[in-house]
């Protein structure tokens, strides 16, 4: 199983661009890596998804570089509104390989005036 | 377009009762997840359904709990004789496709065993 690692939390301050780097050592060929945000007692939200080089949405970046053992989020900007948990998420499921889905343990980003 | 449906969204047995969640996935999704936060952690993965088809139970407690996903009606997560450990967060995922397709998750049951 593909086993991710995050920081537990990170502070910033408005108008920063904040990064959030997973670890997934274990990542197999077929995985991609997604990220989400969530905020206290919701579901998570979808916020990009890559599986090598740079994917650019209207929200944030994704970098992965080339050997895919890690994986940085970019959010350009942060506002207070961006005060949430963010998760890497790990895996693909085939028809024959039956790989879990791996959350990482989430990075709380605290977002200051 | 409605989003991902879950009911209860707060849920409260007593220990030995069973706990039903249900999970009406988005309108053309065809792929289910089940995945379970405890407090002040994680999400961790349960299982992957499709139509009447278990995908991948792995992360799935081997008793006492059961998912299904039939042919008509939501996906249910079935938890029997509930214990105060399985008080969490459960939530539900579905997607169009199974792999690089994206996941839309619902709102999350809260179940609290007393």
């Amino acid at each position: 199983l593909a086993k991710t690692t995050q920081p537990i939390s990170m502070d910033s301050y408005e108008g920063q661009e904040v990064n959030i780097t997973c670890s997934h050592n274990n990542i197999a060929t077929n995985d991609y890596i997604t990220w989400y945000q969530q905020f206290p007692s919701q579901g998570p939200r979808f916020i990009i998804q890559g599986y090598k080089t740079k994917v650019t949405n209207e929200v944030a970046s994704l970098f992965i570089p080339a050997d895919r053992k890690s994986s940085t989020l970019s959010l350009p900007r942060v506002s207070l509104s961006d005060t949430a948990v963010y998760y890497c998420l790990v895996g693909d499921l085939m028809d024959t390989g039956r790989r879990a889905l791996t959350f990482g343990s989430g990075t709380r980003l605290q977002v200051q005036p | 377009n409605a989003g991902v449906m879950q009911n209860p969204r707060h849920l409260v047995r007593r220990r030995g009762q069973e706990a039903r969640l249900r999970c009406s996935p988005m309108k053309g999704h065809s792929h289910v997840y089940w995945y379970r936060q405890l407090p002040e952690e994680g999400l961790k993965f349960m299982v992957y359904l499709q139509k009447e088809n278990i995908i991948d139970e792995s992360g799935m407690p081997k008793e006492r709990f059961s998912a299904e996903f039939p042919k008509e009606g939501p996906s249910i997560l079935r938890i029997q004789q509930v214990v105060r450990g399985d008080s969490a967060a459960y939530f539900c995922a579905s997607s169009r496709g199974q792999g690089t397709y994206e996941q839309y998750f619902g709102p999350g049951t809260r179940l609290t065993v007393t």
